[in-house]
């Protein structure tokens, strides 16, 4: 599965958009791209996925680059509960190995 | 109910004890996973059950033991950990893998 690489850290303040960025150059054509997001002593949490076009839930859109070498998780109104650590994982279709690189830590601001 | 739960929360364990963690789920899932992390680090995946039986093991020393009774239960058995055995682990479960994965709380461990 392909390596994908985030900012260490992030600050943003609260109502504002929070935007992820994530780069996932290698990233091959059977991939899809997975956001989990770990409040702070509780187990991960799946917020969205996407394989090349963009999508939007509840939670947040994920938008993928044309050349799908990299995304942006957007969070639109960011509250003080979003203050979390963010992974993208690069995941094969059918593979069940999650890879959590180091993530991204958003810190949201009052 | 979309609810992975974890027993116990916190456990310490000499380094002679043998104990063991529990996970359970009730959402039909039939992957079921073991994560460990350790404290400012990310999980890392331990084992993989898919339909009850072990289809990954990441190397994992022999000191931890999964057992997976039936479909909506996955236990770790302990035995004789190292004090860098200290950390958290997660249990996560999915549909039948491949899919978005569910995770429990988490128990603690510390190892003395």
């Amino acid at each position: 599965d392909a390596k994908t690489t985030q900012p260490t850290s992030m600050d943003c303040a609260e109502g504002r958009a929070a935007n992820l960025p994530c780069n996932h150059s290698t990233i091959s054509g059977n991939e899809y791209v997975y956001w989990y997001r770990q409040i702070h002593s509780q187990g991960p949490q799946y917020i969205i996925h996407g394989l090349k076009n963009n999508e939007t839930n509840e939670m947040a859109s994920l938008i993928i680059t044309e050349d799908r070498k990299s995304s942006t998780l957007i969070l639109p109104h960011a509250t003080l509960r979003d203050t979390a650590v963010y992974y993208c994982i690069a995941l094969r279709a059918g593979a069940n190995n999650l890879f959590f690189g180091t993530g991204t830590r958003l810190t949201v601001i009052p | 109910d979309t609810e992975v739960t974890q027993t116990p929360k916190h456990l310490v364990m000499g380094m002679t004890n043998k104990k063991s963690l529990k996970c359970e789920q009730h959402m039909g899932h039939r992957a079921m996973y073991w994560y460990k992390q350790k404290a400012k680090k990310p999980p890392e995946l331990m084992f993989v059950y898919s339909y009850e039986k072990l289809s990954i093991n990441e190397s994992v020393p022999s000191r931890f033991s999964p057992e997976c009774p039936n479909s909506s239960l996955l236990n770790l058995h302990l035995h004789a950990l190292q004090p860098e055995d200290s950390a958290l682990y997660l249990c996560a479960s999915s549909r039948e893998g491949g899919e978005t994965q569910y995770f429990g709380p988490g128990t603690r461990l510390l190892v003395l």
